[in-house]
């Protein structure tokens, strides 16, 4: 079962925007409208800012984005800030059921 | 407030188990599934597998359908995670992580991550 593909890294300055992507398939992300997106600072777990594709959970900044289209999910931080550096994730569910990460995209803000 | 709490970290010999727990508190254990992810040192999430706690079923990534098995003790609201056969490869920290809902696919709570090193 193949991991999603992300960019291994994207950098930004502070102010802004950058597009993270997450390319799946038709029995994941082109199936289903279950794309998450999670956050992970060095040594910490990770949490989640984008569910359902769309959707910010309660406390999640607005400069979080996210869309799908076909077997693409995107992730957009606007405003970029120095508390953004980390790593990021997409996750989608597969039938059966099952779940997949991507492989991760490392974000520096120069 | 909801919390997962995992067991500490273990070092192993290759050719052995280890047994995780996860500890969930601050809600209804059976109303949410629990998974298992992992994350080899430098490496990206992998997901591993999936406890139904309504009903027990479980459910595992290909990658682990033979090494890992995934219980659960509904009276101490706690899930464990045990991986079998180690190798150096499973060096790794172990989460735990909770599917919001079962009409849900995201994982809202993890836990704080359980560090498991294969040495000889």
């Amino acid at each position: 079962q193949s991991a999603l593909t992300q960019p291994a890294s994207v950098s930004g300055s502070p102010g802004q925007s950058i597009t993270i992507s997450c390319i799946g398939t038709s029995s994941d992300l082109g199936a289903y409208n279950y794309v998450s997106w999670y956050q992970q600072h060095p040594g910490k777990a990770p949490k989640v800012i984008i569910y359902d594709v769309t959707d910010r959970p309660s406390g999640i900044s607005n400069r979080f984005s996210g869309s799908k289209s076909g077997n693409t999910a995107s992730l957009t931080i606007s405003g970029l800030q120095a508390e953004d550096e980390a790593d990021y994730y997409c996750m989608s569910y597969r039938s059966t059921p099952s779940w997949v990460f991507g492989g991760g995209t490392r974000l520096t803000v120069l | 407030q909801v919390q997962l709490v995992q067991s500490g970290a273990e070092v192993k010999k290759p050719g052995a188990s280890v047994k995780v727990s996860c500890e969930a508190s601050g809600y209804t254990f059976t109303n949410c599934a629990l998974h298992w992810v992992r994350q080899a040192p430098g490496q990206g999430l992998e997901w591993m597998g999936w406890i139904n706690t309504g009903n027990g079923n479980t459910k595992y990534s290909q990658k682990f359908q033979h090494s890992v098995t995934i219980t659960m003790d509904t009276s101490a609201s706690t899930a464990y995670m045990e991986l079998s056969s180690l190798t150096s490869e499973d060096t790794a920290v172990y989460y735990c992580a909770r599917q919001i809902s079962y009409t849900s696919s995201w994982f809202d709570f993890w836990g704080q991550g359980t560090l498991v090193t294969v040495s000889s």
